[in-house]
Protein backbone atom coordinates (compact mmCIF):
# COMPACT_ATOMS: atom_id res chain seq x y z
CA UNK A 1 0.00 0.00 0.00
CA UNK A 2 1.54 3.27 -0.82
CA UNK A 3 2.89 5.46 1.57
CA UNK A 4 1.69 9.48 2.53
CA UNK A 5 2.96 11.50 -0.66
CA UNK A 6 3.72 15.19 -0.44
CA UNK A 7 4.05 17.36 -3.05
CA UNK A 8 6.58 19.39 -3.60
CA UNK A 9 9.21 18.26 -1.54
CA UNK A 10 11.33 21.39 -1.37
CA UNK A 11 10.16 25.09 -1.78
CA UNK A 12 11.31 28.41 -1.75
CA UNK A 13 9.41 31.24 -1.10
CA UNK A 14 9.86 35.19 -1.08
CA UNK A 15 8.53 36.87 2.07
CA UNK A 16 4.68 38.28 1.36
CA UNK A 17 3.80 35.40 -1.42
CA UNK A 18 2.00 32.73 -0.81
CA UNK A 19 2.32 28.92 -0.72
CA UNK A 20 0.11 25.70 -1.30
CA UNK A 21 1.32 22.31 -0.34
CA UNK A 22 -0.47 19.22 -0.70
CA UNK A 23 -1.06 16.34 0.76
CA UNK A 24 -2.03 12.83 -0.61
CA UNK A 25 -3.27 10.44 2.32
CA UNK A 26 -3.40 6.39 2.71
CA UNK A 27 -5.53 4.80 0.30
CA UNK A 28 -8.73 4.36 2.86
CA UNK A 29 -7.38 7.10 5.66
CA UNK A 30 -9.90 9.41 6.13
CA UNK A 31 -8.11 11.58 8.64
CA UNK A 32 -5.28 14.14 7.56
CA UNK A 33 -3.49 16.30 9.77
CA UNK A 34 -0.58 19.16 9.32
CA UNK A 35 2.33 19.77 11.87
CA UNK A 36 4.86 22.42 11.54
CA UNK A 37 8.56 21.01 12.22
CA UNK A 38 11.21 23.17 13.27
CA UNK A 39 14.78 23.06 15.44
CA UNK A 40 13.80 24.89 18.60
CA UNK A 41 9.30 24.52 18.57
CA UNK A 42 9.48 20.47 17.35
CA UNK A 43 6.70 19.04 15.88
CA UNK A 44 3.59 21.89 16.15
CA UNK A 45 -0.04 20.70 15.30
CA UNK A 46 -1.48 22.94 12.62
CA UNK A 47 -5.33 21.63 11.77
CA UNK A 48 -7.03 18.15 11.43
CA UNK A 49 -8.93 16.92 9.02
CA UNK A 50 -12.08 14.43 8.89
CA UNK A 51 -14.48 13.74 6.03
CA UNK A 52 -13.82 17.34 4.89
CA UNK A 53 -14.56 18.71 7.94
CA UNK A 54 -11.72 20.47 10.23
CA UNK A 55 -11.94 18.75 13.61
CA UNK A 56 -8.87 20.76 15.35
CA UNK A 57 -6.93 23.54 14.95
CA UNK A 58 -3.80 24.72 16.58
CA UNK A 59 -1.94 27.92 18.07
CA UNK A 60 -1.16 29.42 14.25
CA UNK A 61 -2.18 32.56 12.95
CA UNK A 62 -4.90 33.15 10.25
CA UNK A 63 -2.53 33.17 7.65
CA UNK A 64 -2.45 29.01 7.83
CA UNK A 65 -5.68 27.58 6.26
CA UNK A 66 -6.21 23.85 4.84
CA UNK A 67 -9.03 22.27 3.30
CA UNK A 68 -9.72 18.51 2.49
CA UNK A 69 -11.78 16.99 -0.35
CA UNK A 70 -14.09 14.26 -0.88
CA UNK A 71 -11.41 11.96 -2.17
CA UNK A 72 -9.47 12.82 1.46
CA UNK A 73 -6.54 14.46 -0.64
CA UNK A 74 -6.00 17.39 1.53
CA UNK A 75 -4.06 21.18 0.72
CA UNK A 76 -2.62 24.04 3.22
CA UNK A 77 -2.02 27.53 2.29
CA UNK A 78 0.43 29.62 3.80
CA UNK A 79 -0.28 33.56 3.10
CA UNK A 80 2.27 36.33 3.40
CA UNK A 81 4.63 34.77 4.31
CA UNK A 82 6.99 35.78 6.55
CA UNK A 83 10.82 34.11 7.12
CA UNK A 84 9.63 32.23 10.69
CA UNK A 85 7.38 30.32 8.31
CA UNK A 86 10.29 28.32 7.09
CA UNK A 87 10.08 25.00 8.21
CA UNK A 88 9.57 21.12 7.69
CA UNK A 89 5.76 20.72 6.69
CA UNK A 90 4.33 17.68 7.37
CA UNK A 91 0.72 15.44 6.60
CA UNK A 92 0.06 12.63 8.42
CA UNK A 93 -2.84 10.04 7.59
CA UNK A 94 -5.44 7.68 10.00
CA UNK A 95 -8.21 5.62 9.16
CA UNK A 96 -10.50 7.12 11.31
CA UNK A 97 -9.72 10.79 13.83
CA UNK A 98 -9.42 9.62 17.54
CA UNK A 99 -6.70 7.10 19.08
CA UNK A 100 -5.44 6.06 16.20
CA UNK A 101 -1.72 6.04 15.01
CA UNK A 102 -0.86 8.40 12.20
CA UNK A 103 1.22 7.94 9.32
CA UNK A 104 3.69 10.80 8.31
CA UNK A 105 4.22 11.98 4.91
CA UNK A 106 8.30 12.86 4.16
CA UNK A 107 7.29 15.98 4.47
CA UNK A 108 7.17 19.80 2.35
CA UNK A 109 11.24 22.07 3.32
CA UNK A 110 9.52 25.31 2.81
CA UNK A 111 12.41 28.48 2.90
CA UNK A 112 11.26 32.10 2.88
CA UNK A 113 13.85 34.29 1.86
CA UNK B 1 -3.47 21.88 29.47
CA UNK B 2 -1.40 18.01 27.87
CA UNK B 3 2.46 17.90 28.29
CA UNK B 4 5.23 15.70 27.15
CA UNK B 5 8.28 15.86 28.31
CA UNK B 6 11.01 13.57 26.83
CA UNK B 7 14.43 12.91 28.18
CA UNK B 8 17.49 13.00 28.08
CA UNK B 9 17.73 15.72 24.82
CA UNK B 10 20.21 13.52 23.59
CA UNK B 11 22.04 10.49 24.07
CA UNK B 12 25.45 8.83 22.82
CA UNK B 13 25.81 5.05 23.07
CA UNK B 14 28.40 2.49 21.87
CA UNK B 15 26.97 -0.31 19.73
CA UNK B 16 25.68 -3.30 22.10
CA UNK B 17 25.44 -0.33 24.41
CA UNK B 18 21.64 -0.86 25.80
CA UNK B 19 19.73 2.01 27.21
CA UNK B 20 16.28 3.54 27.90
CA UNK B 21 14.74 6.58 26.94
CA UNK B 22 11.84 8.35 28.78
CA UNK B 23 8.73 10.31 27.67
CA UNK B 24 7.09 11.69 30.90
CA UNK B 25 3.53 12.70 30.68
CA UNK B 26 0.49 14.69 31.95
CA UNK B 27 -2.92 14.63 30.09
CA UNK B 28 -6.55 14.40 31.15
CA UNK B 29 -7.64 10.64 30.58
CA UNK B 30 -4.88 8.87 28.24
CA UNK B 31 -6.15 7.79 24.65
CA UNK B 32 -3.12 6.44 23.63
CA UNK B 33 0.85 6.89 23.39
CA UNK B 34 2.82 6.70 20.41
CA UNK B 35 6.17 6.48 19.63
CA UNK B 36 8.21 7.80 16.33
CA UNK B 37 11.51 7.23 14.64
CA UNK B 38 12.35 10.45 12.50
CA UNK B 39 15.38 10.22 10.51
CA UNK B 40 17.05 13.90 9.82
CA UNK B 41 15.69 15.02 6.62
CA UNK B 42 12.50 13.10 6.86
CA UNK B 43 8.93 12.60 8.03
CA UNK B 44 8.30 10.26 11.51
CA UNK B 45 7.95 6.76 11.42
CA UNK B 46 5.17 5.36 13.36
CA UNK B 47 6.92 2.47 15.79
CA UNK B 48 4.40 2.17 18.73
CA UNK B 49 0.96 2.44 20.51
CA UNK B 50 0.40 1.75 23.82
CA UNK B 51 -3.06 2.00 25.53
CA UNK B 52 -2.78 1.21 29.46
CA UNK B 53 -0.43 1.17 31.88
CA UNK B 54 1.36 -2.00 32.37
CA UNK B 55 1.25 -2.40 28.32
CA UNK B 56 4.82 -3.80 26.55
CA UNK B 57 5.10 -3.82 22.97
CA UNK B 58 8.48 -5.07 21.37
CA UNK B 59 9.65 -4.34 17.64
CA UNK B 60 13.34 -6.39 16.81
CA UNK B 61 15.85 -4.15 19.45
CA UNK B 62 13.39 -1.69 20.54
CA UNK B 63 10.76 -2.22 23.51
CA UNK B 64 8.45 0.33 25.02
CA UNK B 65 6.43 0.28 28.06
CA UNK B 66 4.18 2.65 29.90
CA UNK B 67 3.10 3.49 33.27
CA UNK B 68 0.31 5.80 34.59
CA UNK B 69 3.17 9.03 34.37
CA UNK B 70 5.93 7.87 31.74
CA UNK B 71 6.78 5.33 28.99
CA UNK B 72 10.04 4.04 28.17
CA UNK B 73 11.57 3.11 24.93
CA UNK B 74 14.36 0.59 25.76
CA UNK B 75 17.02 0.09 23.36
CA UNK B 76 19.05 -3.59 23.74
CA UNK B 77 22.59 -3.79 21.87
CA UNK B 78 21.71 -0.84 19.56
CA UNK B 79 23.58 -0.85 16.17
CA UNK B 80 24.79 2.37 13.81
CA UNK B 81 21.39 2.33 11.85
CA UNK B 82 19.09 2.64 15.43
CA UNK B 83 20.79 6.43 15.40
CA UNK B 84 17.11 8.75 14.88
CA UNK B 85 15.34 11.02 16.92
CA UNK B 86 12.82 9.30 18.75
CA UNK B 87 9.57 11.10 19.31
CA UNK B 88 6.69 10.35 21.67
CA UNK B 89 3.37 11.65 21.51
CA UNK B 90 0.22 11.26 23.13
CA UNK B 91 -3.25 11.89 22.68
CA UNK B 92 -6.21 12.12 25.84
CA UNK B 93 -9.62 11.39 25.63
CA UNK B 94 -11.06 14.33 24.49
CA UNK B 95 -11.32 15.52 20.61
CA UNK B 96 -7.85 16.82 20.91
CA UNK B 97 -4.79 16.62 18.61
CA UNK B 98 -1.19 14.57 19.18
CA UNK B 99 1.09 16.28 21.45
CA UNK B 100 4.42 15.55 20.42
CA UNK B 101 7.35 15.95 23.09
CA UNK B 102 11.01 17.32 21.57
CA UNK B 103 12.36 14.37 20.76
CA UNK B 104 15.39 12.13 22.00
CA UNK B 105 18.41 12.51 19.28
CA UNK B 106 20.34 9.06 19.40
CA UNK B 107 23.85 8.30 18.18
CA UNK B 108 25.44 4.88 18.10
CA UNK B 109 28.79 4.75 17.45
CA UNK B 110 30.45 1.57 15.87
Amino acid sequence: KAGVTQTPRYLIKTRGQQVTLSCSPISGHRSVSWYQQTPGQGLQFLFEYFSETQRNKGNFPGRFSGRQFSNSRSEMNVSTLELGDSALYLCASSPFTGGYEQYFGPGTRLTVT
Amino acid sequence: EDQVTQSPEALRLQEGESSSLNCSYTVSGLRGLFWYRQDPGKGPEFLFTLYSAGEEKEKERLKATLTKKESFLHITAPKPEDSATYLCAVRNSGNTPLVFGKGTRLSVIA
